[in-house]
Order: structure tokens, then C-alpha cells, then sequence
């Protein structure tokens, strides 16, 4: 059973950079591909980027340019940083992995964690 | 302004059957599979459809989905208080990089 958890810091000041984690368990980390993917509150799901096992990774268009997305085999662990954050950036994280019913779902996810941009 | 078009919500009664549309365009559903997400009140999202009509296990078959042209639909049969959710199409879309888009979701409610 493949279990996703992410972790990090809840509360950000504006202009800070947003660092999380998402631990894989039950899975070869080096067999699908890995999303993030947010929800401010309220509102509906924004994709991310994703990072595959080959390191090659993909972002959203309009947030590429702050977004980085990187992954530690050793540790089973994929990890996103959002620089620059604003209140805007203010949402639930989501990891996810794709790869297990097809190419292309979102087949597993996290719990999700709540991140508040504030100063 | 979600990529993918979904209505607002929908509404049902016990046993009814409802649809839910997906609306996009050739680069996205028009080139792409569809997946359909369920997500229940305070959780994560969970996969409910994928490759446009296919069930993950453990999912009921009183879910089911479709694919024509550029649109989508996710039709729930024998419709049980516990469908109240919100749903969402996602599919990627070929002319933004490859880049992952979702619907603005839908908020179904069983009445």
C-alpha cells in the first residue's frame, strides 16, 4: 500500500521560500512520476510540477519561474521550494504519484499540509 | 479561470443518476485521457476515474465515465448520501508544455 506524507513549515512571511516534503512508503520512488499539487482554501486544485526518477521534471507554466522541484532516492523523498511566496501562495500542498493505474492519473496522494503566507 | 470547464454543482436524490460534465479543447481532452478525482468533506483528493472510463479497484461501478471530442462526463448511478463531494476532472494539456490543468470542480449535492 503506497502511503504519501508531506511535511514543512505551516507559516510563512511574505518573500520567504516555501520548503516541503513528501515521504513515499510502499513504493519505488524511482518508478513513477511525482506531483505537487495546491489548493487555496475554498477554491479548486492547481497542478504544480512534477519531477520523474530520471530527475527530469515539468512545471506549471505560471509558476515555473519560482518553483523547484527535487528528489532524494536515498532518503525515499521528493521535495518542492516556491520562492517569493505571497499571501497568493497560501494553500494546501498536496504530493502525489502517477504511474501505478496509468500515465497520466494522479493515483496516489498525501493528506495534504496547510501552508499560510502571513506577516 | 480553471482550463477545463465544470458546472458550479449538481444536485440529486437518492437512487437518481447525475452527470457531470467536463468541457476543454483539442490540446487538452481533445488529446489526452481524462481522470476523475472525488474529494470528500476536509480529506485529500481521491482517484475515481482514469483513462477516461476506467475504475482503480475498490471504486463502485455505479461510477463511470466518457470521453467524446473535447468533453468529458462522470455519471454516478444509484446516487448515496455519501457521493456529497466535490469532483474533478484533470487531464494535460499539449499546448501549455505538457502542463497538468483541472477543472474548477463540481459540488454535488445529494438532497
Amino acid at each position: 500500500q503506497v502511503q504519501l506524507q508531506e511535511s514543512g513549515p505551516g507559516l510563512l512571511k511574505p518573500s520567504e521560500t516555501l520548503s516541503l516534503t513528501c515521504t513515499v512508503s510502499g513504493a519505488s520512488i524511482s518508478s513513477y512520476y511525482w506531483s505537487w499539487i495546491r489548493q487555496p482554501p475554498g477554491k479548486g486544485l492547481e497542478w504544480i510540477g512534477y519531477i520523474y526518477y530520471s530527475e527530469s521534471t515539468n512545471y506549471n507554466p505560471s509558476l515555473k519561474s519560482r518553483v523547484t522541484i527535487s528528489v532524494d532516492r536515498s532518503q525515499r523523498q521528493f521535495s518542492l521550494k516556491v520562492s517569493s511566496v505571497t499571501a497568493a501562495d497560501t494553500a494546501v500542498y498536496y504530493c502525489a504519484g502517477t504511474g501505478e493505474y496509468s500515465s497520466s492519473s494522479f493515483d496516489f496522494w498525501g493528506q495534504g499540509t496547510l501552508v499560510t503566507v502571513s506577516s | 479561470q480553471s482550463v477545463l470547464t465544470q458546472p458550479p454543482s449538481a444536485s440529486g436524490t437518492p437512487g437518481q443518476r447525475v452527470t457531470i460534465s467536463c468541457s476543454g479543447s483539442n490540446s487538452n481532452i481533445g488529446s489526452n485521457t481524462v481522470n476523475w478525482y472525488q474529494q470528500l468533506p476536509g480529506t485529500a483528493p481521491k482517484l475515481l476515474i482514469y483513462s477516461n472510463d476506467e475504475r482503480p479497484s475498490g471504486v463502485p461501478d455505479r461510477f463511470s465515465g466518457s470521453k467524446s471530442g473535447t468533453s468529458a462526463s462522470l455519471a454516478i448511478s444509484g446516487l448515496q448520501s455519501e457521493d456529497e463531494a466535490h469532483y474533478y476532472c484533470a487531464t494535460w494539456d499539449d499546448s501549455l508544455n505538457g502542463q497538468g490543468v483541472f477543472g474548477g470542480g463540481t459540488k454535488l449535492i445529494v438532497l
